[in-house]
């Protein structure tokens, strides 16, 4: 199957800094990629879909200005959490499909888990 | 929008043991369900996945059913092994329009040897 990446897998932020999260594809082309939060011993949340070159596309309840997504190739995807805060803590990962629409699979990556102090 | 909730929470069962996953959609527009297990601090795992257009797909030890009419589906594991151990979660997604998931609660999986 294919490969996606997140860097960094964890990252320890204090309360009010910003943290970039990076998705990668690396070895297909991206159209559509998607952030999830799941907190502990709880389920995916979508957070957003991003769809190379085109503004994010953000569920009910998720703030955008606090979650910046920003999708410039069609191998990456980034999600900047700003101003963070404790309650931001969780584990953010994201999935990379060929392209929306297509009923391509979607392809995890490993996750990356925020602790904000 | 589309709502899918996933039973039990917990299933403990014996090794060898059949297990079973249910889960219900809300969105008959709905047309692509995947089971993906998740082990502790790492990514989902896709494990099995169905189209509207098939009733039941089966693939070793995992099988999962689908009824369009009642908007449910469910994973059956047969012949369960402590390594079965996992929290599965059911998804479900229109996969001709935007192809987001929406996933279930998760169900957390126990196999006693």
């Amino acid at each position: 199957g294919a490969v996606v990446s997140q860097h960094p897998s964890w990252v320890i932020c204090k309360s009010g800094t910003s943290v970039k999260i990076e998705c990668r594809s690396l070895d297909f082309q991206a159209t559509t990629m998607f952030w999830y939060r799941q907190f502990p011993k709880q389920s995916l949340m979508l957070m957003a879909t991003s769809n190379e070159g085109s503004k994010a596309t953000y569920e009910q309840g998720v703030e955008k200005d606090k979650f910046l997504i920003n999708h410039a190739s069609l191998t990456l995807s980034t999600l900047t959490v700003t101003s963070a805060h404790p309650e931001d803590s969780s584990f953010y990962i994201c999935s990379a499909s060929g392209l929306a629409g297509a009923g391509y699979e979607q392809y995890f990556g490993p996750g990356t888990r925020l602790t904000v102090t | 929008g589309e709502n899918v909730e996933q039973h039990p929470s917990t299933l403990s069962v014996q090794e060898g043991d059949s297990a079973v996953i249910k889960c219900t959609y809300s969105d008959s527009a709905s047309n692509y369900f995947p089971w993906y297990k998740q082990e502790l601090g790492k990514r989902p795992q896709l494990i099995i996945d169905i189209r509207s257009n098939v009733g039941e797909k089966k693939d070793q030890r995992i099988a999962v059913t689908l009824n369009k009419t009642a908007k449910h589906f469910s994973l059956h594991i047969t012949e369960t092994q402590p390594e079965d151990s996992a929290v599965y979660f059911c998804a479900a997604s229109i996969t001709y329009n935007t192809d987001k998931l929406i996933f279930g609660t998760g169900t957390r999986l126990q196999v006693f040897p």
